[in-house]
Order: structure tokens, then sequence, then C-alpha cells
């Protein structure tokens, strides 16, 4: 089965603090994406990745950036943590392909910014 | 840009009730997805369809896509409390676009 590990299932920051999110995934998927999760708002993808170095806007990035120098690992940077940035942050991962390609999910990582 | 509704929006029913969820989305998509998640916990695959009336069961959930209609369905059979969850459906148009989710309660 593919596992997707993300590094922090909660954390507290404080406004204006830069926070790092981890995600890696051991079964060599080409595509990692980034969700928030907030309460009759849906999943809301905030960035992805096709491959190495390569990164997309999804329909929320501001206030994001992200990451990806190897192949496993996808991160999620908020240069300056704001109050409106407390959510739920999904990692998934899928294979490219004309397949099924199914997003499998990391656990989540809860964030509060105070 | 792609739009994915589902209702209900919340959804309690006794258990031994049959209901269904519906998913209506906004433009042509080439595969439609169901997805669970149990409280505090992340979403994990349920279903997958991949083409104009396909149709998946497992257990008491079923599954279909009407790709004419932009509609999925997911039917439950005779609820369980272990199918207590939130239900998201997603399609999938170069990106993957999730609705809002259903949040099902089985009450005894």
């Amino acid at each position: 089965d593919v596992k997707v590990t993300q590094s922090s299932r909660y954390l507290v920051k404080r406004t204006g603090e830069k926070v790092f999110l981890e995600c890696v995934q051991d079964m060599d998927h080409e595509n990692m994406f980034w969700y928030r999760q907030d309460p009759g708002l849906g999943l809301r993808l905030i960035y992805f990745s096709y491959d190495v170095k390569m990164k997309e806007k999804g329909d929320i990035p501001e206030g994001y950036s992200v990451s990806r120098e190897k192949k496993e690992r996808f991160s999620l940077i908020l240069e300056s943590a704001s109050t409106n940035q407390t959510s739920m942050y999904l990692c998934a991962s899928s294979l490219s392909g004309s397949g099924a390609n199914v997003l499998t999910f990391g656990a989540g990582s809860r964030l509060t910014v105070l | 840009e792609l739009k994915v509704e589902q209702n209900p929006l919340f959804l309690s029913m006794q258990e031994g009730k049959n209901y269904t969820i519906y998913c209506n989305y906004s433009t042509t998509s080439d595969r439609l997805y169901w997805y669970r998640q149990d409280p505090g916990k992340s979403l994990e695959s349920l279903f997958v369809l991949l083409s104009n009336g396909a149709v998946k069961q497992e257990g008491r959930l079923m599954a279909s896509l009407d790709t004419k209609a932009r509609l999925s369905t997911l039917h439950i059979t005779a609820a369980v409390h272990d199918l207590s969850a939130t239900y998201f459906c997603a399609v999938h148009r170069n990106q993957f676009y999730f609705g809002t989710g259903t949040s099902l309660t089985v009450i005894p």
C-alpha cells in the first residue's frame, strides 16, 4: 500500500511565523498535492506538482509556497502565518498516466495560528 | 471553473434504512471518485467510476455514474452505524475537484 506521511499531526504557531509542512510518499508517485480542508468548504487545492522541481498553483495559492526537490517529498511553506490559515492541511499523491489515478492521502496536519 | 455539488450536506438516518447521496458537477469529466472520511482521520478511496453507466458496489454502498446528466449517486442500503462518516465525491479534469462532503450519521 502507498503510504503518505505528513510530519506533524498538530501544530500551533503564532502570527508571522514561518511554517513548514512536510509530506513524504513511498511508492514512487509522480503527482503530489496539497489541500486545505475547512468546514463547509470541502477540500481546496493549494498547489500541486507533477514532477521534481515542478509546481503548479491550485485554486488558493495566496500566502503559500511549495518545494519539491525530491520525487518523494513535497513541502508546503507558509512564509508568514496568519490566523486565516488555521485549517487542516492534507497532502496526497497519485500516479500519472491514463489509469484511475486514485489520490492517496496522508493523515493530515491540523494547524492553529494564534 | 468546474463546480461539484453534493446533497444533502447533512444526513441523519436510522439503521436499516436506505438513502442516496447525490453528486452533481458542472462540466464534462473523465473520472468520478468517492471518498470516505472518518472523524479525525484522512480520506480513503471508496470507488472510482471511469465511464458512463459505471456501477461499483462494496458491501452496503453502491456508486453509479451518469456522465450525460453529470450526476453520480452513492446509494446506502440497510445502513449500519459503521457507515457514519463524511463522504466526498470528486471529479477529475486536469486536477481533482471535490464536493463539500455529506456528513452521514446512522442512528441505532
